[in-house]
């Protein structure tokens, strides 16, 4: 079973803009990841942020996280067409030895 | 060390073959998690291990799946009679800290035809 669901499904967007994805979970998290995945190929870690913490910056991603709504977004600035790619949000559980738990991602297009 | 590695990169097998697959995590990584995702969808987890301990196993791990850890370094994925619902890209991931991401694999494609 799936904890998280992105939103949108699927986003395109004009190089130079900004994307904006949403994530929202189900449980009670200890901390919530952002990963993202080329065509084919395995997924990258982007950023952590835990769930004591409600804004983190890494370069031009931008992740908050409200623990009230049980949701986050994931910001990506000036998106250039290597951004192109699938993002998926990912939760962990409060145990140190738990696993993390993915959602259905969404497919990010960006048109030259 | 490059990350981690997973090999294959492709299978093709007749339905009722058995296929291995293996794993070699970050050297300095404890965990190890094995995770399967099919298209469009995000990767389901199947099991976790820390060191050489099988700690978690998903119930999408039915009988005909085993892994292993051997002294807590690579880690082998094996399906028995595999069926064409089986065909799915086989993730591997490993941490060493659960307060940091997962560095995955390239994965594994899985065709049962």
């Amino acid at each position: 079973s799936q904890q998280g669901e992105e939103d949108p499904q699927a986003l395109s967007i004009q190089e130079g803009e900004n994307a904006t994805m949403n994530c929202s979970y189900k449980t009670s998290i200890n901390n919530l990841q952002w990963y993202r995945q080329n065509s084919g190929r395995g997924l990258v870690h982007l950023i952590l942020i835990r769930s004591n913490e409600r804004e983190k910056h890494s370069g031009r991603l931008r992740v908050t996280l409200d623990t009230s709504k049980k949701s986050s977004s994931l910001l990506i600035t000036a998106s250039r067409a290597a951004d192109t790619a699938s993002y998926f949000c990912a939760t962990g559980g409060y145990s140190s030895a738990s696993k993390i738990i993915f959602g259905s991602g969404t497919r990010l297009s960006i048109r030259p | 060390d490059t990350g981690v590695s997973q090999n294959p990169r492709h299978k093709i097998t007749k339905r009722g073959q058995n296929v291995t697959f293996r794993c070699d995590p970050i050297s300095e990584h404890n965990r190890l998690y094995w995770y399967r995702q099919t298209l469009g969808q995000g990767p389901e987890f199947l099991t976790y291990f820390q060191n050489e301990a099988q700690l978690e196993k998903s119930r999408l791990l039915s009988d005909r799946f085993s892994a292993e850890r051997p002294k807590g370094s690579f880690s082998t994925l094996e399906i028995q009679r595999t069926e064409q619902g089986d065909s799915a890209m086989y993730l591997c991931a490993s941490s060493g800290d659960s307060n940091y991401g997962y560095t995955f694999g390239s994965g594994t494609r899985l065709t049962v035809v």
